[in-house]
C-alpha cells in the first residue's frame, strides 16, 4: 500500500510468484489511474493505465484492477522476475485540479532468486 | 526519439550557488513538467508548462524558475540554492492534459 514517510512498505517475493501492489486513492472524482515502476538510481517507467471507466486491465504479464467502490487500486505482476525488482507506485489524474497528476510514495519490490 | 532528456545528472551545490538543470524531450509534446522526489515521499510538482511561452506554478514552487521558449526544452533554475533543495530533480513531458507522463532520467542535487 501506500504511506507517508521515510520508510516505504516493502514486498518480498520469491521469483517465479504472482506480486500484488496496492495503492490507496482519496476522492473518486480521479478517473484516470497508471502504475510507474522506478529502478534505482533511474526515472519513473509507464507500466499500464485504467481510466475510471475500466475494472480492470491487462499488459504483458501485468494487471491493473479498479475498484471504485473502495478507492483502491492494485497491480498484479505474473511470475515475477528478478529484473521487476524495484519501486512500484501509482499516480491518479484529479479533474479538480487541473488534470494534474498526483503520486504515491510507492512499494519496494524484491524478488529473490 | 530519445525521449526526455535531463543534464546534469549529478551536481553538488554550495548554499547561496545557483545554477540550471536542462530538459529537452523530442516526443513533440506540448505539457512539459518539473517534479522533485525527496527520499520516501511522492514525486511533487514544482512548474509545468503547457506550450511554449507559458508556465505555471505546481506544489511547491519557491525557490525555482523555469521559462518555456520553445516546444522542446523546458529548463529549471535555482537561484540562491539552499540544503533543503537537496533532492532528485525529474523532467517530465505528456502530449496533453491528462495524458501519460514520461520521465526523464533524473539530476541528484546535492546543497552543501
Amino acid at each position: 500500500g501506500e504511506s507517508v514517510g521515510l520508510h516505504l512498505p516493502t514486498l518480498s517475493v520469491q521469483e517465479g510468484d504472482n506480486s500484488i501492489i496496492n495503492c490507496a486513492y482519496s476522492n473518486s472524482a480521479s478517473d484516470y489511474f497508471i502504475w510507474y515502476k522506478q529502478e534505482s538510481g533511474k526515472g519513473p517507467q509507464f507500466i499500464i493505465d485504467i481510466r475510471s471507466n475500466m475494472d480492470k486491465r491487462q499488459g504483458q504479464r501485468v494487471t491493473v484492477l479498479l475498484n471504485k467502490t473502495v478507492k483502491h487500486l492494485s497491480l498484479q505482476i505474473a511470475a515475477t522476475q528478478p529484473g521487476d525488482s524495484a519501486v512500484y507506485f501509482c499516480a491518479e489524474i484529479r479533474p479538480w485540479s487541473g488534470n494534474q497528476f498526483y503520486f504515491g510514495t510507492g512499494t519496494s519490490l524484491t524478488v529473490i532468486p | 526519439n530519445a525521449g526526455v532528456t535531463q543534464t546534469p545528472k549529478f551536481r553538488i551545490l554550495k548554499i547561496g550557488q545557483s545554477m540550471t538543470l536542462q530538459c529537452a524531450q523530442d516526443m513533440n509534446h506540448n505539457y512539459m513538467y518539473w517534479y522533485r522526489q525527496d527520499p520516501g515521499m511522492g514525486l511533487k510538482l514544482i512548474y509545468y508548462s503547457v506550450g511554449a511561452g507559458i508556465t505555471d506554478k505546481g506544489e511547491v514552487p519557491n525557490g525555482y524558475n523555469v521559462s518555456r521558449s520553445t516546444t522542446e526544452d523546458f529548463p529549471l533554475r535555482l537561484e540562491l540554492a539552499a540544503p533543503s533543495q537537496t533532492s532528485v530533480y525529474f523532467c517530465a513531458s505528456s502530449y496533453g492534459s491528462g495524458n501519460t507522463i514520461y520521465f526523464g532520467e533524473g539530476s541528484w542535487l546535492t546543497v552543501v
